[in-house]
Protein backbone atom coordinates (compact mmCIF):
# COMPACT_ATOMS: atom_id res chain seq x y z
CA UNK A 1 0.00 0.00 0.00
CA UNK A 2 1.33 3.65 -0.60
CA UNK A 3 -1.10 5.09 2.41
CA UNK A 4 1.04 7.45 4.49
CA UNK A 5 1.80 7.08 7.79
CA UNK A 6 1.48 10.24 9.98
CA UNK A 7 4.01 10.61 13.17
CA UNK A 8 3.31 11.48 16.02
CA UNK A 9 -0.23 10.68 16.30
CA UNK A 10 -1.07 13.36 18.58
CA UNK A 11 1.33 16.75 19.42
CA UNK A 12 0.78 19.33 22.01
CA UNK A 13 2.65 22.34 21.95
CA UNK A 14 2.75 25.84 23.13
CA UNK A 15 1.67 28.77 21.04
CA UNK A 16 4.28 30.36 19.47
CA UNK A 17 6.76 27.09 18.71
CA UNK A 18 6.83 24.97 15.91
CA UNK A 19 5.36 21.89 15.38
CA UNK A 20 6.78 19.19 12.98
CA UNK A 21 4.73 16.13 11.61
CA UNK A 22 5.95 13.52 9.70
CA UNK A 23 4.77 11.03 7.24
CA UNK A 24 5.91 8.08 5.68
CA UNK A 25 4.91 5.93 3.10
CA UNK A 26 5.95 2.63 1.32
CA UNK A 27 5.97 3.12 -2.74
CA UNK A 28 6.86 5.40 -5.29
CA UNK A 29 4.26 8.46 -5.72
CA UNK A 30 3.72 11.08 -7.77
CA UNK A 31 3.22 13.82 -5.44
CA UNK A 32 2.53 14.10 -1.96
CA UNK A 33 -0.21 16.65 -0.04
CA UNK A 34 -1.08 17.97 3.01
CA UNK A 35 -4.21 18.69 4.56
CA UNK A 36 -5.91 20.23 7.09
CA UNK A 37 -9.18 19.19 9.04
CA UNK A 38 -10.67 21.27 12.07
CA UNK A 39 -13.30 19.35 14.49
CA UNK A 40 -16.72 18.60 12.76
CA UNK A 41 -15.02 20.04 9.19
CA UNK A 42 -14.34 18.44 5.67
CA UNK A 43 -10.51 18.70 4.70
CA UNK A 44 -8.71 21.66 3.63
CA UNK A 45 -5.68 21.05 1.20
CA UNK A 46 -2.74 22.91 2.41
CA UNK A 47 0.13 21.93 0.40
CA UNK A 48 1.23 19.88 -2.43
CA UNK A 49 4.78 18.58 -3.39
CA UNK A 50 5.84 16.75 -6.24
CA UNK A 51 8.15 14.05 -6.58
CA UNK A 52 10.80 15.96 -8.02
CA UNK A 53 10.63 18.83 -5.51
CA UNK A 54 12.92 18.34 -1.85
CA UNK A 55 11.08 21.74 -0.51
CA UNK A 56 7.71 24.04 -0.29
CA UNK A 57 6.83 26.84 1.39
CA UNK A 58 3.75 28.38 1.94
CA UNK A 59 3.27 31.14 4.59
CA UNK A 60 4.50 29.65 7.75
CA UNK A 61 3.98 25.81 6.47
CA UNK A 62 7.26 24.09 5.03
CA UNK A 63 6.97 20.93 3.54
CA UNK A 64 10.24 18.55 2.58
CA UNK A 65 9.75 15.56 0.43
CA UNK A 66 12.82 12.71 0.64
CA UNK A 67 11.92 10.66 -1.67
CA UNK A 68 14.54 7.95 -1.32
CA UNK A 69 13.46 7.46 2.34
CA UNK A 70 10.16 7.82 1.01
CA UNK A 71 9.12 10.49 3.94
CA UNK A 72 7.67 13.87 4.24
CA UNK A 73 7.48 16.63 6.81
CA UNK A 74 5.47 19.51 7.26
CA UNK A 75 6.71 21.99 9.69
CA UNK A 76 4.30 24.65 10.52
CA UNK A 77 6.55 27.92 12.36
CA UNK A 78 5.53 30.33 14.50
CA UNK A 79 2.38 28.02 15.68
CA UNK A 80 -1.39 30.21 17.16
CA UNK A 81 -4.03 28.38 19.15
CA UNK A 82 -5.85 28.31 15.67
CA UNK A 83 -3.70 25.96 14.03
CA UNK A 84 -5.00 23.24 16.44
CA UNK A 85 -6.52 20.74 14.00
CA UNK A 86 -6.02 17.07 12.32
CA UNK A 87 -3.54 17.16 9.71
CA UNK A 88 -3.10 14.17 7.06
CA UNK A 89 -0.61 13.68 4.65
CA UNK A 90 -2.34 12.11 1.41
CA UNK A 91 -0.18 10.40 -1.31
CA UNK A 92 -1.01 9.37 -5.51
CA UNK A 93 0.73 6.66 -7.12
CA UNK A 94 0.37 5.45 -10.76
CA UNK A 95 -3.08 4.66 -10.32
CA UNK A 96 -4.49 8.66 -9.51
CA UNK A 97 -6.38 8.13 -6.55
CA UNK A 98 -5.20 10.14 -3.11
CA UNK A 99 -4.69 7.70 -0.32
CA UNK A 100 -4.58 9.45 3.01
CA UNK A 101 -2.94 8.25 6.67
CA UNK A 102 -4.43 8.16 9.54
CA UNK A 103 -3.80 11.76 10.22
CA UNK A 104 -2.20 13.55 13.04
CA UNK A 105 -3.80 15.41 16.02
CA UNK A 106 -2.29 18.80 17.14
CA UNK A 107 -2.99 21.01 20.14
CA UNK A 108 -1.42 24.27 20.47
CA UNK A 109 -1.80 25.90 23.98
CA UNK A 110 -2.46 29.62 24.28
CA UNK B 1 -18.02 29.86 -5.86
CA UNK B 2 -20.14 28.01 -2.39
CA UNK B 3 -17.66 24.99 -2.78
CA UNK B 4 -18.57 21.65 -2.59
CA UNK B 5 -22.39 21.45 -0.98
CA UNK B 6 -23.71 18.24 0.35
CA UNK B 7 -26.97 17.14 1.91
CA UNK B 8 -27.76 16.11 4.61
CA UNK B 9 -25.73 17.36 7.07
CA UNK B 10 -26.64 15.10 9.63
CA UNK B 11 -28.61 12.15 9.09
CA UNK B 12 -30.23 9.24 11.19
CA UNK B 13 -32.00 6.40 10.62
CA UNK B 14 -32.61 3.09 11.60
CA UNK B 15 -31.05 -0.23 10.01
CA UNK B 16 -32.52 -1.84 7.32
CA UNK B 17 -33.79 2.25 5.99
CA UNK B 18 -32.58 3.47 2.31
CA UNK B 19 -29.98 6.27 2.70
CA UNK B 20 -29.62 8.89 0.12
CA UNK B 21 -26.40 11.28 0.49
CA UNK B 22 -25.99 14.02 -2.59
CA UNK B 23 -22.90 16.51 -2.96
CA UNK B 24 -22.66 19.24 -5.45
CA UNK B 25 -19.33 19.35 -6.73
CA UNK B 26 -17.69 22.91 -7.02
CA UNK B 27 -18.55 24.25 -11.05
CA UNK B 28 -15.72 23.30 -13.76
CA UNK B 29 -14.23 20.62 -11.59
CA UNK B 30 -14.43 17.27 -13.70
CA UNK B 31 -13.48 14.66 -10.77
CA UNK B 32 -15.52 13.88 -7.47
CA UNK B 33 -14.89 11.37 -4.99
CA UNK B 34 -16.90 9.97 -2.56
CA UNK B 35 -15.07 9.60 1.04
CA UNK B 36 -15.89 7.74 4.67
CA UNK B 37 -14.05 8.81 7.62
CA UNK B 38 -14.25 6.71 10.55
CA UNK B 39 -12.12 6.68 14.16
CA UNK B 40 -11.36 2.90 12.95
CA UNK B 41 -10.41 2.99 9.62
CA UNK B 42 -9.82 6.53 8.69
CA UNK B 43 -10.32 8.36 5.54
CA UNK B 44 -11.37 6.19 2.96
CA UNK B 45 -12.14 6.74 -0.98
CA UNK B 46 -15.31 4.71 -1.76
CA UNK B 47 -15.65 5.68 -5.22
CA UNK B 48 -14.52 8.84 -7.71
CA UNK B 49 -15.74 9.59 -11.24
CA UNK B 50 -14.41 11.76 -13.73
CA UNK B 51 -16.78 13.52 -16.54
CA UNK B 52 -19.54 12.16 -14.62
CA UNK B 53 -18.24 8.35 -15.44
CA UNK B 54 -17.27 6.00 -12.67
CA UNK B 55 -13.43 5.45 -13.01
CA UNK B 56 -12.91 3.49 -9.80
CA UNK B 57 -15.26 1.94 -7.26
CA UNK B 58 -12.99 -0.95 -5.58
CA UNK B 59 -13.54 1.15 -2.36
CA UNK B 60 -17.37 0.41 -2.01
CA UNK B 61 -17.58 -1.97 0.71
CA UNK B 62 -20.20 -3.83 -0.91
CA UNK B 63 -23.92 -4.30 -2.84
CA UNK B 64 -25.92 -2.30 -0.81
CA UNK B 65 -23.70 1.03 -1.66
CA UNK B 66 -24.23 2.68 -4.93
CA UNK B 67 -22.72 6.00 -6.14
CA UNK B 68 -24.50 8.04 -9.33
CA UNK B 69 -23.36 11.39 -11.44
CA UNK B 70 -26.26 11.78 -13.89
CA UNK B 71 -24.49 15.15 -14.12
CA UNK B 72 -21.73 17.35 -13.96
CA UNK B 73 -23.27 19.04 -10.94
CA UNK B 74 -24.86 16.55 -8.55
CA UNK B 75 -24.09 13.50 -7.26
CA UNK B 76 -25.63 10.48 -5.02
CA UNK B 77 -24.48 7.76 -2.42
CA UNK B 78 -27.64 5.39 -1.67
CA UNK B 79 -26.90 3.02 0.87
CA UNK B 80 -29.56 0.06 1.01
CA UNK B 81 -30.59 -1.52 3.49
CA UNK B 82 -27.97 0.62 5.92
CA UNK B 83 -26.17 -1.29 9.06
CA UNK B 84 -25.10 0.23 12.22
CA UNK B 85 -22.13 -0.17 11.13
CA UNK B 86 -22.26 2.27 8.34
CA UNK B 87 -22.42 4.60 11.08
CA UNK B 88 -19.90 7.16 9.53
CA UNK B 89 -18.91 10.70 8.40
CA UNK B 90 -19.30 10.62 4.35
CA UNK B 91 -17.00 13.52 2.70
CA UNK B 92 -17.48 14.49 -0.96
CA UNK B 93 -14.54 16.13 -2.90
CA UNK B 94 -13.92 17.54 -6.39
CA UNK B 95 -11.09 18.76 -7.94
CA UNK B 96 -10.23 20.22 -11.62
CA UNK B 97 -9.17 16.55 -12.40
CA UNK B 98 -7.66 13.32 -10.98
CA UNK B 99 -4.45 12.11 -10.89
CA UNK B 100 -3.18 14.10 -7.83
CA UNK B 101 -4.82 17.56 -8.21
CA UNK B 102 -5.79 19.21 -4.66
CA UNK B 103 -9.33 18.17 -3.77
CA UNK B 104 -11.90 20.50 -2.49
CA UNK B 105 -13.93 18.87 0.36
CA UNK B 106 -17.31 19.38 1.13
CA UNK B 107 -18.81 19.36 5.00
CA UNK B 108 -19.67 16.04 5.08
CA UNK B 109 -22.57 14.27 6.12
CA UNK B 110 -22.80 12.52 9.42
CA UNK B 111 -24.75 9.64 9.44
CA UNK B 112 -25.84 7.83 12.03
CA UNK B 113 -27.56 4.14 11.66
CA UNK B 114 -29.87 2.81 14.69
Amino acid sequence: SQQGEEDPQALSIQEGENATMNCSYKTSINNLQWYRQNSGRGLVHLILIRSNEREKHSGRLRVTLDTSKKSSSLLITASRAADTASYFCATTGANSKLTFGKGITLSVRP
Amino acid sequence: DAGVIQSPRHEVTEMGQEVTLRCKPISGHNSLFWYRQTMMRGLELLIYFNNNVPIDDSGMPEDRFSAKMPNASFSTLKIQPSEPRDSAVYFCASSFLAGGYEQYFGPGTRLTVT
